[in-house]
Protein backbone atom coordinates (compact mmCIF):
# COMPACT_ATOMS: atom_id res chain seq x y z
CA UNK A 1 0.00 0.00 0.00
CA UNK A 2 1.43 3.31 -1.00
CA UNK A 3 2.91 5.43 2.03
CA UNK A 4 3.86 9.04 3.23
CA UNK A 5 7.64 9.18 3.67
CA UNK A 6 9.70 11.06 5.95
CA UNK A 7 13.40 11.85 6.15
CA UNK A 8 14.77 11.83 9.11
CA UNK A 9 13.23 10.17 11.74
CA UNK A 10 14.67 12.48 14.16
CA UNK A 11 16.29 15.86 14.19
CA UNK A 12 18.36 17.46 16.93
CA UNK A 13 19.05 21.34 15.91
CA UNK A 14 20.56 24.13 18.20
CA UNK A 15 18.34 26.91 19.05
CA UNK A 16 18.72 29.75 16.10
CA UNK A 17 19.33 27.08 13.64
CA UNK A 18 17.36 26.96 10.17
CA UNK A 19 16.15 23.08 9.64
CA UNK A 20 14.68 21.22 6.69
CA UNK A 21 11.84 18.46 7.19
CA UNK A 22 11.33 16.01 4.35
CA UNK A 23 8.19 14.38 3.01
CA UNK A 24 7.34 12.52 -0.08
CA UNK A 25 3.68 11.70 -0.47
CA UNK A 26 1.98 9.39 -2.08
CA UNK A 27 2.74 9.33 -5.88
CA UNK A 28 -1.07 10.43 -7.34
CA UNK A 29 -1.73 13.17 -4.44
CA UNK A 30 -2.43 16.50 -5.13
CA UNK A 31 -3.02 17.91 -1.91
CA UNK A 32 -0.20 17.99 0.88
CA UNK A 33 -0.06 18.90 4.60
CA UNK A 34 2.50 19.39 7.34
CA UNK A 35 1.14 18.93 11.43
CA UNK A 36 2.61 18.74 14.55
CA UNK A 37 2.09 17.08 17.42
CA UNK A 38 4.06 18.36 21.06
CA UNK A 39 4.25 15.17 23.35
CA UNK A 40 1.25 14.27 25.19
CA UNK A 41 -0.97 17.20 22.91
CA UNK A 42 -3.18 16.72 19.73
CA UNK A 43 -2.21 16.65 16.28
CA UNK A 44 -2.09 20.17 15.20
CA UNK A 45 -2.84 21.43 11.29
CA UNK A 46 0.17 23.80 10.39
CA UNK A 47 -0.28 24.25 6.46
CA UNK A 48 -2.07 23.18 3.79
CA UNK A 49 -0.30 23.61 -0.19
CA UNK A 50 -1.78 22.97 -3.82
CA UNK A 51 -0.82 23.07 -6.68
CA UNK A 52 2.67 24.98 -5.77
CA UNK A 53 0.89 27.59 -3.36
CA UNK A 54 -0.37 27.42 0.07
CA UNK A 55 -4.07 27.10 0.65
CA UNK A 56 -4.35 27.41 4.24
CA UNK A 57 -2.08 27.96 7.30
CA UNK A 58 -3.11 27.95 10.94
CA UNK A 59 -1.61 30.96 13.38
CA UNK A 60 1.52 28.71 14.53
CA UNK A 61 2.75 28.57 10.94
CA UNK A 62 4.33 32.44 11.01
CA UNK A 63 7.34 33.65 9.50
CA UNK A 64 9.91 31.41 10.27
CA UNK A 65 7.86 28.86 8.86
CA UNK A 66 8.14 28.28 4.97
CA UNK A 67 7.37 24.88 2.38
CA UNK A 68 8.09 23.90 -0.86
CA UNK A 69 7.87 20.93 -3.73
CA UNK A 70 11.18 21.57 -4.96
CA UNK A 71 10.70 18.47 -7.29
CA UNK A 72 7.83 16.36 -8.36
CA UNK A 73 7.96 14.24 -5.43
CA UNK A 74 9.77 16.22 -2.30
CA UNK A 75 7.97 18.32 0.17
CA UNK A 76 9.74 20.28 2.62
CA UNK A 77 8.80 22.09 5.57
CA UNK A 78 11.90 24.56 6.81
CA UNK A 79 12.14 26.74 9.75
CA UNK A 80 14.17 29.40 9.30
CA UNK A 81 15.37 30.01 13.25
CA UNK A 82 14.45 27.58 15.59
CA UNK A 83 12.95 27.89 19.32
CA UNK A 84 12.57 25.32 21.84
CA UNK A 85 9.34 25.70 21.61
CA UNK A 86 9.35 23.89 17.92
CA UNK A 87 10.50 20.73 19.53
CA UNK A 88 7.86 18.51 18.13
CA UNK A 89 6.75 15.26 16.22
CA UNK A 90 6.06 16.89 12.91
CA UNK A 91 3.94 14.78 10.49
CA UNK A 92 3.34 15.37 7.00
CA UNK A 93 0.48 13.94 4.70
CA UNK A 94 -1.07 13.92 1.58
CA UNK A 95 -4.89 13.33 -0.25
CA UNK A 96 -6.16 12.76 -3.66
CA UNK A 97 -8.04 15.48 -3.46
CA UNK A 98 -9.06 18.58 -1.36
CA UNK A 99 -8.74 17.62 2.46
CA UNK A 100 -12.52 18.44 3.23
CA UNK A 101 -14.51 15.02 2.57
CA UNK A 102 -11.13 13.17 1.46
CA UNK A 103 -8.58 11.70 4.02
CA UNK A 104 -5.25 12.63 4.26
CA UNK A 105 -3.04 9.91 4.80
CA UNK A 106 0.26 10.40 7.31
CA UNK A 107 3.97 9.76 7.42
CA UNK A 108 5.45 8.31 10.81
CA UNK A 109 7.07 11.60 11.27
CA UNK A 110 10.00 13.73 12.38
CA UNK A 111 11.02 13.95 15.45
CA UNK A 112 12.19 17.40 16.45
CA UNK A 113 14.53 18.51 19.17
CA UNK A 114 15.73 21.82 19.55
CA UNK A 115 18.73 22.09 22.55
CA UNK B 1 -13.60 27.90 19.31
CA UNK B 2 -15.71 25.12 17.96
CA UNK B 3 -14.14 21.80 18.78
CA UNK B 4 -13.98 17.93 18.47
CA UNK B 5 -13.28 16.55 20.99
CA UNK B 6 -13.52 12.64 22.78
CA UNK B 7 -14.87 11.60 26.18
CA UNK B 8 -12.57 9.80 27.71
CA UNK B 9 -8.63 9.68 27.86
CA UNK B 10 -8.41 6.05 28.43
CA UNK B 11 -10.40 3.09 27.91
CA UNK B 12 -9.27 -0.42 28.70
CA UNK B 13 -10.95 -3.30 27.44
CA UNK B 14 -10.93 -7.34 27.38
CA UNK B 15 -9.24 -9.16 24.62
CA UNK B 16 -12.03 -10.24 22.58
CA UNK B 17 -14.80 -7.58 23.72
CA UNK B 18 -15.93 -5.13 21.78
CA UNK B 19 -14.93 -1.30 22.26
CA UNK B 20 -16.63 1.59 21.83
CA UNK B 21 -14.99 4.86 21.88
CA UNK B 22 -17.32 8.28 22.19
CA UNK B 23 -16.67 11.97 20.61
CA UNK B 24 -18.72 14.87 20.57
CA UNK B 25 -17.89 17.89 18.09
CA UNK B 26 -19.38 21.43 18.25
CA UNK B 27 -20.35 22.54 15.21
CA UNK B 28 -23.30 21.41 14.13
CA UNK B 29 -22.37 22.25 10.39
CA UNK B 30 -19.96 19.87 10.04
CA UNK B 31 -20.05 17.24 7.54
CA UNK B 32 -17.39 14.89 7.14
CA UNK B 33 -15.56 12.95 10.50
CA UNK B 34 -12.65 10.65 9.77
CA UNK B 35 -11.16 8.58 13.22
CA UNK B 36 -7.21 7.27 12.98
CA UNK B 37 -5.57 5.55 15.18
CA UNK B 38 -2.23 6.55 16.44
CA UNK B 39 0.18 3.89 17.40
CA UNK B 40 3.37 4.54 19.73
CA UNK B 41 5.81 6.16 17.28
CA UNK B 42 3.91 6.22 14.42
CA UNK B 43 2.08 8.82 12.51
CA UNK B 44 -2.46 8.98 12.32
CA UNK B 45 -3.47 6.09 10.68
CA UNK B 46 -6.90 6.40 8.89
CA UNK B 47 -9.43 4.06 9.98
CA UNK B 48 -12.36 5.13 8.58
CA UNK B 49 -14.63 8.25 7.70
CA UNK B 50 -18.49 8.91 7.64
CA UNK B 51 -20.22 11.99 5.67
CA UNK B 52 -22.87 13.70 7.55
CA UNK B 53 -25.99 12.40 4.82
CA UNK B 54 -25.13 8.71 6.56
CA UNK B 55 -25.81 7.64 9.82
CA UNK B 56 -23.31 4.70 10.22
CA UNK B 57 -20.89 3.32 7.88
CA UNK B 58 -19.02 -0.27 8.33
CA UNK B 59 -15.60 -1.14 8.08
CA UNK B 60 -13.40 -4.35 8.79
CA UNK B 61 -14.11 -5.06 12.17
CA UNK B 62 -14.75 -1.48 12.74
CA UNK B 63 -18.28 0.44 12.85
CA UNK B 64 -18.63 4.79 13.17
CA UNK B 65 -22.18 6.26 13.98
CA UNK B 66 -22.89 9.59 13.90
CA UNK B 67 -25.70 11.05 15.34
CA UNK B 68 -26.13 14.73 14.38
CA UNK B 69 -28.64 15.15 16.55
CA UNK B 70 -26.66 15.28 19.33
CA UNK B 71 -23.48 15.97 17.82
CA UNK B 72 -21.98 12.88 19.20
CA UNK B 73 -20.12 10.19 16.71
CA UNK B 74 -18.97 6.81 18.08
CA UNK B 75 -15.96 4.25 16.78
CA UNK B 76 -17.21 0.46 17.83
CA UNK B 77 -14.26 -2.11 17.29
CA UNK B 78 -15.34 -5.89 17.41
CA UNK B 79 -13.41 -8.13 18.99
CA UNK B 80 -10.77 -6.40 20.01
CA UNK B 81 -7.35 -7.61 20.11
CA UNK B 82 -4.20 -6.80 21.50
CA UNK B 83 -2.73 -4.91 18.51
CA UNK B 84 -6.03 -2.45 18.57
CA UNK B 85 -3.82 -0.86 21.49
CA UNK B 86 -3.51 2.54 20.64
CA UNK B 87 -4.30 6.20 20.37
CA UNK B 88 -7.67 7.14 18.87
CA UNK B 89 -8.40 10.54 17.73
CA UNK B 90 -11.71 11.38 16.07
CA UNK B 91 -11.36 14.37 13.21
CA UNK B 92 -13.20 16.75 11.64
CA UNK B 93 -12.61 17.70 7.93
CA UNK B 94 -12.94 21.21 7.52
CA UNK B 95 -11.65 23.21 4.70
CA UNK B 96 -8.04 22.01 3.90
CA UNK B 97 -7.24 20.79 7.53
CA UNK B 98 -8.21 17.74 9.61
CA UNK B 99 -9.14 19.23 13.24
CA UNK B 100 -8.11 16.54 15.55
CA UNK B 101 -9.34 15.68 19.06
CA UNK B 102 -7.42 15.05 22.15
CA UNK B 103 -7.61 11.25 21.39
CA UNK B 104 -8.58 8.48 23.84
CA UNK B 105 -5.84 5.39 24.81
CA UNK B 106 -7.43 2.25 23.95
CA UNK B 107 -5.37 -0.44 26.99
CA UNK B 108 -6.12 -4.14 25.66
CA UNK B 109 -6.06 -6.26 28.34
CA UNK B 110 -5.11 -10.47 27.58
Amino acid sequence: EPEVTQTPSHQVTQMGQEVILRCVPISNHLYFYWYRQILGQKVEFLVSFYNNEISEKSEIFDDQFSVERPDGSNFTLKIRSTKLEDSAMYFCASSEDRGHRQPQHFGDGTRLSIL
Amino acid sequence: GESVGLHLPTLSVQEGDNSIINCAYSNSASDYFIWYKQESGKGPQFIIDIRSNMDKRQGQRVTVLLNKTVKHLSLQIAATQPGDSAVYFCAEGRGFKTIFGAGTRLFVKA
